[in-house]
């Protein structure tokens, strides 16, 4: 059973460009997550969604950040017109129930903006 | 607010001595603690899940315990290959996200 698959690994993006990120959940995992890591302050939640339903997007920026999660394919994070301060590690979990259940991650997208 | 905070911020520690990490957490009516492990430039690995106070649960040196205001995680004789950031979460009062710590990072030298 594959874990967590995230891609890229690494992203390099000049200011004011788009950055997408991919997640693939583990197999029969239908809750993600997505968390932002920046050194010296853990990882934050973002967003939470479910097949075509975000749950909660409240740890999400209200402009240049998106998140799906279609009835096919991947969840994609999307941030658009990307600032310096954008750089991070966006990490994805899944879980196979609610947040009360274990999730397991991905090994993360390491964005830098240039 | 839904708060984690644990300690220490890092610790160093011979292999073979035992020692304990704490994680103190504010949440209303606990749905669940998580303890993870996150080695440099990779993702959380998740390591134990506990529910309730009295809770205990166990893997090969490890073992986290839960209170009702806290959880610790016994490192048993550790080894140089446990060394890592170990990073507790709980579920939030809304239910829909998990709020981490900012971690113990963890050295043990031979």
């Amino acid at each position: 059973n594959a874990g967590v698959m995230q891609n890229p690994r690494h992203l390099v993006r000049r200011r004011g460009q788009e950055a997408r990120l991919r997640c693939s959940p583990m197999k029969g995992h239908s809750h993600v997550y997505w968390y932002r890591q920046l050194p010296e302050e853990g990882l934050k939640f973002m967003v939470y969604l479910q097949k075509e339903n975000i749950i909660d997007e409240s740890g999400m920026p209200k402009e240049r950040f998106s998140a799906e999660f279609p009835k096919e394919g991947p969840s994609i994070l999307r941030i658009q017109q990307v600032v310096r301060g954008d750089s991070a590690a966006y990490f994805c979990a899944s879980s196979p129930e609610g947040t009360n259940t274990e999730a397991f991650f991905g090994q993360g997208t390491r964005l830098t903006v240039v | 607010e839904d708060q984690v905070t644990q300690s220490p911020e890092a610790l160093r520690l011979q292999e073979g001595e035992s020692s304990s990490l704490n994680c103190s957490y504010t949440v209303s009516g606990l749905r669940g603690l998580f303890w993870y492990r996150q080695d440099p430039g990779k993702g959380p690995e998740f390591l134990f899940t506990l529910y309730s106070a009295g809770e205990e649960k166990e893997k090969e040196r490890l073992k986290a315990t839960l209170t009702k205001k806290e959880s610790f995680l016994h490192i048993t004789a550790p080894k140089p290959e446990d060394s890592a950031t170990y990073l507790c979460a709980v579920v939030s009062q809304a239910g829909t996200a998990l709020i981490f710590g900012k971690g113990t990072t963890l050295s043990v030298s031979s």
